[in-house]
């Protein structure tokens, strides 16, 4: 098993749609969580960290389930800018052990 | 504010020559340091991470090599490139402590032929 596993996608949604997509990971004993986001050839960007109650930022929406090891991110109202790859990141133990998924393509059609 | 930059952004090399990828972070001090490789349709990999300057840690024996002469800047070399060489790396940065944010450089596209 992987030890951060992601529907590569591609995931093709109306504009305005709302959609939703999960991580799951291998290691309980993991501390922290985030999703990146990375536009076709470039470099990936930090869109949002995860905390344990959830958080929001936007029309992203971010969520943690430790006891079933995933984590989620709902986008809302969605737009042709939101196309993009998507990539779960997870912390083991410090912060030079990120271990990243290989990520979820999101394509928003008009 | 801080500002990365590596290069070249592209470049074809054929098997068994050299490779010198360089990374510069402006408008930090002390900053982490890392190289990664992103193959086609897998997650970034580390390859190696520096916390000061001569100090280097490897994630992954291969052919690779890094250095860090200076407290801004960081090369990624090799000897002899091999096929499987081929991909895009990406330097990055964070802040000492940082958990889990980093700042990457545009990234260089390496073909090996």
């Amino acid at each position: 098993r992987k030890e951060v596993e992601q529907d590569p996608g591609p995931f093709n949604v109306p504009e305005g749609a709302t959609v939703a997509f999960n991580c799951t990971y291998s290691n309980s004993a993991s501390q922290s969580f985030f999703w990146y986001r990375q536009d076709c050839r470039k470099e990936p960007k930090l869109l949002m960290s995860v905390y344990s109650s959830g958080n929001e930022d936007g029309r992203f929406t971010a969520q943690l389930n430790r006891a079933s090891q995933y984590i989620s991110l709902l986008i809302r109202d969605s737009k042709l800018s939101d196309s993009a790859t998507y990539l779960c990141v997870v912390d083991h133990y410090s912060n030079y052990q990120l271990i990243w998924g290989a990520g979820t393509k999101l394509i928003i059609k008009p | 504010s801080q500002t990365i930059h590596q290069w070249p952004a592209t470049l074809v090399q054929p098997v068994g020559s050299p490779l010198s990828l360089e990374c510069t972070v402006e408008g930090t001090s002390n900053p982490n340091l890392y190289w990664y490789r992103q193959a086609a349709g897998r997650g970034l990999q580390l390859l190696f991470y520096s916390v000061g300057i001569g100090q280097i840690s490897s994630e992954v024996p291969q052919n690779l090599s890094a250095s860090r002469p200076q407290d801004r800047q960081f090369i990624l070399s090799s000897k002899k490139l091999l096929l499987s060489d081929s991909g895009f790396y990406l330097c990055a940065w964070s802040v000492l402590g940082s958990t889990g944010e980093l700042f990457f450089g545009e990234g260089s596209r390496l073909t090996v032929l």
